[in-house]
């Protein structure tokens, strides 16, 4: 079964430095989503991307992130200026259709911890 | 903003025991409704989900789930968990007023006792 992949599974970063997170989503997927989860807390939305734009962001999603999808198949998450707050799981997601009868399939996430 | 609550932060049971674990969800109109788990070190998999017709949906691994819309509830089920099942469980709903994105409760987490 086709999964969606994410790497690093652990990225360590010092406070202040930019991270770039990358995923690959499933191959016939044209929806494309990062959700965060603090340690503890329940899974977050943070943005949503369709036709190589955004579509929908939370107010977590501020100036310090982007996303992109640099080559047809990675879709990445950058945050600018890491803060200590940021450090939590980040699950990539994707799915065929938008919330009609297409669930959303998520990768393994990758634990991002800032020092 | 629309919201989805689980009833139990952590449910212990013994092999053999049946399960309930609640879900409500905040009136939103038209919703979907899944229930994802995460296994230890593991991403989140679909365990069901339900977009119309029969309110009683079946799973994977023996899990069942039933949407009650005047309660606003999608409870997940199973009559006999197994160890195997110790796992954190996610209510997610989405729809025409929950935006593009899946809105999660915040777990409950089931620890299956040998």
């Amino acid at each position: 079964e086709p999964e969606v992949t994410q790497t690093p599974s652990h990225q360590v970063t010092q406070m202040g430095q930019e991270v770039i997170l990358r995923c690959v989503p499933i191959s016939n997927h044209l929806y494309f989503y990062w959700y965060r989860q603090i340690l503890g807390q329940k899974v977050e939305f943070l943005v949503s991307f369709y036709n190589n734009e955004i579509s929908e962001k939370s107010e977590i999603f501020d100036d310090q992130f982007s996303v992109e999808r640099p080559d047809g198949s990675n879709f990445t998450l950058k945050i600018r200026s890491t803060k200590l707050e940021d450090s939590a799981m980040y699950f990539c997601a994707s799915s065929e259709g938008l919330y009609s009868n297409q669930p959303q399939h998520f990768g393994d996430g990758t634990r991002l911890s800032i020092l | 903003a629309q919201s989805v609550s689980q009833h139990n932060h952590h449910v212990i049971l013994s092999e053999a025991a049946s399960l309930e674990l609640g879900c409500n969800y905040s009136y939103g109109g038209t919703v979907n409704l899944f229930w994802y788990v995460q296994y230890p070190g593991q991403h989140l998999q679909l365990l069901l989900k339900y977009f119309s017709g029969d309110p009683l949906v079946k799973g994977i691994k023996g899990f069942e789930a039933e949407f009650i819309k005047s309660k606003f509830s999608f409870n997940l089920r199973k009559p006999s968990v197994q160890w195997s099942d110790t796992a954190e469980y996610f209510c997610a709903v989405n729809g025409e007023n929950y935006g593009q994105n899946f809105v999660f409760g915040p777990g409950t987490r089931l620890s299956v006792l040998p």
